[in-house]
């Protein structure tokens, strides 16, 4: 059971490329996020979806774009990358929006923008 | 603004020892607390939780205490052991917004032998 799988692990890109971040589970969960973490700084919500078909803005979305292609996948879209956005880059699922619904976090990607 | 604050970077305790980890918070519609463990190179698991109308949450070695006078929650980790040293990041949701948390800037514990 792998629960969050999160690809690639590692990034470099060039500013100005494009790229998407990968993310599946595997625990029938309804809702998914994506986070972003900076040196000094707590997890930021960038995007999340309360379940297939819907997607929501969290706390700095800009510069970002989701899909969740279906339940089990959400993934992340930069579509010009900017050095700012140099981060590891966190997601998460949990069964549903709502108290007592811990989120269960992938591994992260670390994500270079020169 | 953080509204969610971890004040002390780092933590060194020593083995069969407490380890006690503070979180302050700004937002008094925060109503939903959360630990996190987080190891390197791995992303944050969930440790314990508690909510507004309770002041004390117990699950094994882990005791979060809230509280809400002082906006002030903190986690007790007895005994503490090696296996501990990890980031520990304090999160909170607010009353209307569901699962969305707003994290603290972690503290990292460490325990000695």
């Amino acid at each position: 059971n792998a629960g969050v799988t999160q690809t690639p692990k590692f990034q470099v890109l060039k500013t100005g490329q494009s790229m998407t971040l990968q993310c599946a589970q595997d625990m029938n969960h309804n809702s998914m996020y994506w986070y972003r973490q900076d040196p000094g700084m707590g997890l930021r919500l960038i995007y999340y979806s309360a379940s297939e078909g819907t997607t929501d803005k969290g706390e700095v979305p800009n510069g970002y774009n989701v899909s969740r292609l279906n339940k089990r996948e959400f993934s992340l879209r930069l579509e010009s990358a900017a050095p700012s956005q140099t981060s590891v880059y966190f997601c998460a699922s949990s069964e549903a929006l709502g108290r007592g619904q811990p989120q269960h976090f992938g591994d992260g990607t670390r994500l270079s923008i020169l | 603004d953080q509204q969610v604050k971890q004040n002390s970077p780092s933590l060194s305790v020593q083995e069969g020892r407490i380890s006690i980890l503070n979180c302050d918070y700004t937002n008094s519609m925060f109503d939903y607390f959360l630990w996190y463990k987080k190891y390197p190179a791995e992303g944050p698991t969930f440790l314990i939780s508690i909510s507004s109308i309770k002041d004390k949450n117990e699950d094994g070695r882990f005791t979060v205490f809230l509280n809400k006078s002082a906006k002030h929650l903190s986690l007790h980790i007895v005994p503490s052991q090696p296996g501990d040293s990890a980031v520990y990041f304090c999160a909170a949701s607010a009353i209307g917004t569901a699962s969305k948390l707003t994290f603290g800037t972690g503290t990292r514990l460490q325990v000695t032998l």
